[in-house]
């Protein structure tokens, strides 16, 4: 079975804190996706990466980066946190790219 | 732009009654269309996909999907719900955009399951 795991499933941040969200996948895929879910907006894709050292804008970037050093690990990062960010967060990996295998998601509340 | 539209945001059905979630899709091209599954406190599962050939498919957990090109929906569908499919449903359709390949979601359908 693919598994995608996320560092953390809940996380307390400050407002203006640097926030790191770790995301592993085991199953060697090459594609790899960070989204946020808010209630009556559904899954907005933030960033996603193609390769190693590679990373492409999603929909709604502003406010984010991502790192990916090593093809099982993604990290999406909050430079300085904002009320706003509070929000899940979801990873997908996909060797296929439309097929997508989700992480538990980390809930994270910026107060 | 492509999108996708779920018109019920919220739906409740008696255990043992069928059941049917509604998703509509805007692509020009020939979509790759799939529906996700999400438990309370959980991250997304594929229920089923649809490529090409058969409009229905069959996913896991005794759901179904149509494909209707002419009405540019892809309906998921089970015949008797059980309390354990109370979750929420995520239709999405595959897209090309700037050279990259990405799926986009519509906005969910929470089911409630009552005995």
């Amino acid at each position: 079975d693919v598994k995608v795991t996320q560092s953390s499933r809940y996380l307390v941040k400050r407002t203006g804190e640097k926030v790191f969200l770790e995301c592993v996948q085991d199953m060697d895929h090459e594609n790899m996706f960070w989204y946020r879910q808010d209630p009556g907006l559904g899954l907005r894709l933030i960033y996603f990466s193609y390769d190693v050292k590679m990373k492409e804008k999603g929909d709604i970037p502003e406010g984010y980066s991502v790192s990916r050093e090593k093809k099982e690990r993604f990290s999406l990062i909050l430079e300085s946190a904002s009320t706003n960010q509070t929000s899940m967060y979801l990873c997908a990996s996909s060797f296929d790219t439309y097929e997508q295998y989700f992480g538990p998601g980390t809930r994270l509340t910026v107060t | 732009a492509q999108s996708v539209t779920q018109p019920d945001i919220h739906i409740t059905v008696s255990e043992g009654a069928s059941l049917e979630l509604r998703c509509n899709y805007s692509y020009g091209a020939t979509p790759y269309l799939f529906w996700y599954v999400q438990s309370p406190g959980q991250g997304l599962q594929l229920l089923l996909k649809y490529f090409s050939g058969d409009t229905l498919v069959q996913g896991i957990k005794g759901f179904e999907a149509e494909f209707k090109r002419s009405q540019s929906s892809f309906n998921l569908r089970k015949p008797s719900v059980h309390w354990s499919d109370a979750a929420e449903y995520f239709c999405a359709v595959g897209r090309s955009s700037g050279g990259y390949q990405k799926v986009t979601f519509g906005t969910g359908t929470k089911l409630q399951v009552i005995p």
